[in-house]
C-alpha cells in the first residue's frame, strides 16, 4: 500500500497525559498537512509542511500543539497536557505541490479519546 | 474567503444517477471547484475538480454553471459503495485551500438506498 499510513488508529489517555501521532505521507510528496475533525463535522486545517518546513498554523493550533516533519517525510503531531475538547479525529494529508489543482491525498486518521 | 452551500443529506437508489449540488455564489475568477468524499471511517478521498468547462473522470462527472455559482457533482449509477459525506471545496488565491489547506464545510450525506 503506497497510500498515507497514520499511526495508532486509536488512542485513548487520561486528561492531562502527552500524546503523539505519527504521518507517514506518499513517498516523494513534498507537502503534509494536518486536520482534525470533530463528530459531525468537515476536517479542519491545522498546519502543513513544505519538507521539513512548517509553513503555515492554523488558530486551532494552541500552544499545546506541536508538530514536526525532520527530513521531509514522516510528521509527527504532537499534544501536550490533553483536554477533554482535543477528542477527535486527526487526519495527515499530502500532496505533490501546493497548486490549487493537486489533490491531497488522505490517510485513515487517528482517533483521539480523552477520559 | 468564498463559502459553499449544501444540503445536509441525500438519498437516492442503488443503480440509479445522483446529482450533488453546490452553491458558490461567491466564487472567484481563479478558485477551482474540488469535490471530496469520505466513506466512514475512512479519510477524505478527492474525487474530481474543474474551473470552467465540466469535467468527467472514472469516479464522477462535474457540471459547472455558466456563471459558476454553482457546480454539481453526477455519479452516474450509484454503487452502495458510493455512501458517503460528500465535499464541495473551493480552492484558489481568495479561497484559501491552496498551500493553506481545504476548508471543509460539513458536506452532503449521501444515502444509498439498495
Amino acid at each position: 500500500d503506497t497510500g498515507v499510513s497514520q499511526n495508532p488508529r486509536h488512542k485513548i489517555t487520561k486528561r492531562g497525559q502527552n500524546v503523539t501521532f505519527r504521518c507517514d505521507p506518499i513517498s516523494e510528496h513534498n507537502r503534509l498537512y494536518w486536520y482534525r475533525q470533530t463528530l459531525g463535522q468537515g476536517p479542519e486545517f491545522l498546519t502543513y509542511f513544505q519538507n521539513e518546513a512548517q509553513l503555515e498554523k492554523s488558530r486551532l493550533l494552541s500552544d499545546r500543539f506541536s508538530a514536526e516533519r525532520p527530513k521531509g517525510s514522516f510528521s509527527t503531531l504532537e499534544i501536550q497536557r490533553t483536554e477533554q475538547g482535543d477528542s477527535a479525529m486527526y487526519l495527515c494529508a499530502s500532496s505533490l505541490g501546493g497548486s490549487w489543482t493537486e489533490p491531497q491525498h488522505f490517510g485513515d486518521g487517528t482517533r483521539l479519546s480523552i477520559l | 474567503d468564498a463559502k459553499t452551500t449544501q444540503p445536509n443529506s441525500m438519498e437516492s437508489n442503488e443503480e440509479e444517477p445522483v446529482h450533488l449540488p453546490c452553491n458558490h455564489s461567491t466564487i472567484s475568477g481563479t478558485d477551482y471547484i474540488h469535490w471530496y468524499r469520505q466513506l466512514p471511517s475512512q479519510g477524505p478521498e478527492y474525487v474530481i475538480h474543474g474551473l470552467t468547462s465540466n469535467v468527467n473522470n472514472r469516479m464522477a462527472s462535474l457540471a459547472i454553471a455558466e456563471d459558476r455559482k454553482s457546480s454539481t457533482l453526477i455519479l452516474h449509477r450509484a454503487t452502495l459503495r458510493d455512501a458517503a459525506v460528500y465535499y464541495c471545496i473551493l480552492r484558489g488565491m481568495y479561497s484559501g485551500g491552496g498551500a493553506d489547506g481545504l476548508t471543509f464545510g460539513k458536506g452532503t450525506h449521501l444515502i444509498i438506498q439498495p
